[in-house]
């Protein structure tokens, strides 16, 4: 069963924050988050792992909440770059390290 | 640099053909993967292997079928391409462990 995005969609001013939430209803081992900007592949952001971690990559950070299987993703003072559409893939445990994708948030950041 | 690389950036088979997507990766992966991406619905996995020779359903397997004969490469087959095949195809390829994938450019499959 795929993750749950939420929003599904958001616009943003540059320089303005925005989160995107993910949640599953399985326990799960990591969270994936992944970047598609239009026409491109998606692109790797971040994994986050078992334990509560939280990671930054730049501006962008994210946190994983084991208990509530949730991670949400954190974009403060967002750029033009920043457009795109998000995915969390999530792992669950015993999955050989495969990801079950959610259906993407799509962000756009204007001037 | 990772390189994932797809046969084929756009093709189109008519009803019935048998249809080969090839992916190639260039960095010793153990897994590979393959997506398709419709609009809406997201990235859904068809297939993946985390071996050569071996293979594991994804969520959406039926009508079609994988092939991963030496580490590097590993091919979809649609034995017979349907209309509700008309898709985006996605590769990846990912190290051992809960590693980034990598995806290739995709493939814009339309079949009439």
């Amino acid at each position: 069963q795929q993750p749950v995005q939420s929003p599904q969609a958001v616009i943003l001013r540059e320089g303005e924050d925005a989160v995107i939430n993910c949640s599953s209803s399985k326990a799960l081992y990591s969270v994936h988050w992944y970047r598609q900007k239009h026409g491109e592949a998606p692109v790797f952001l971040m994994i986050l792992l078992k334990g509560g971690e939280q990671k930054g990559h730049d501006k962008i950070s994210a946190s994983f909440n084991e208990k509530k299987q949730q991670s949400s993703l954190y974009l403060t003072a967002s750029q033009l770059s920043y457009s795109g559409t998000y995915f969390c893939g999530t792992e669950s445990g015993g999955s050989n390290y495969k990801l079950t994708f959610g259906k993407g948030t799509l962000l756009t950041v204007n001037p | 640099d990772v390189k994932v690389t797809q046969s084929s950036r756009y093709l189109v088979k008519r009803t019935g053909e048998k249809v080969f997507l090839e992916c190639v990766q260039d960095m010793d992966h153990e897994n590979m993967f393959w997506y398709r991406q419709d609009p809406g619905l997201g990235l859904r996995l068809i297939y993946f292997s985390y071996d050569v020779k071996m293979k594991e359903k994804g969520d959406i397997p039926e009508g079609y079928s994988v092939s991963r004969e030496k580490k590097e490469r590993f091919s979809l087959i649609l034995e017979s391409a349907s209309t509700n095949q008309t898709s985006m195809y996605l590769c990846a390829s990912s190290s051992g462990g809960a590693g980034e994938q990598y995806f290739g450019p995709g493939t814009r499959l339309t079949v009439t």
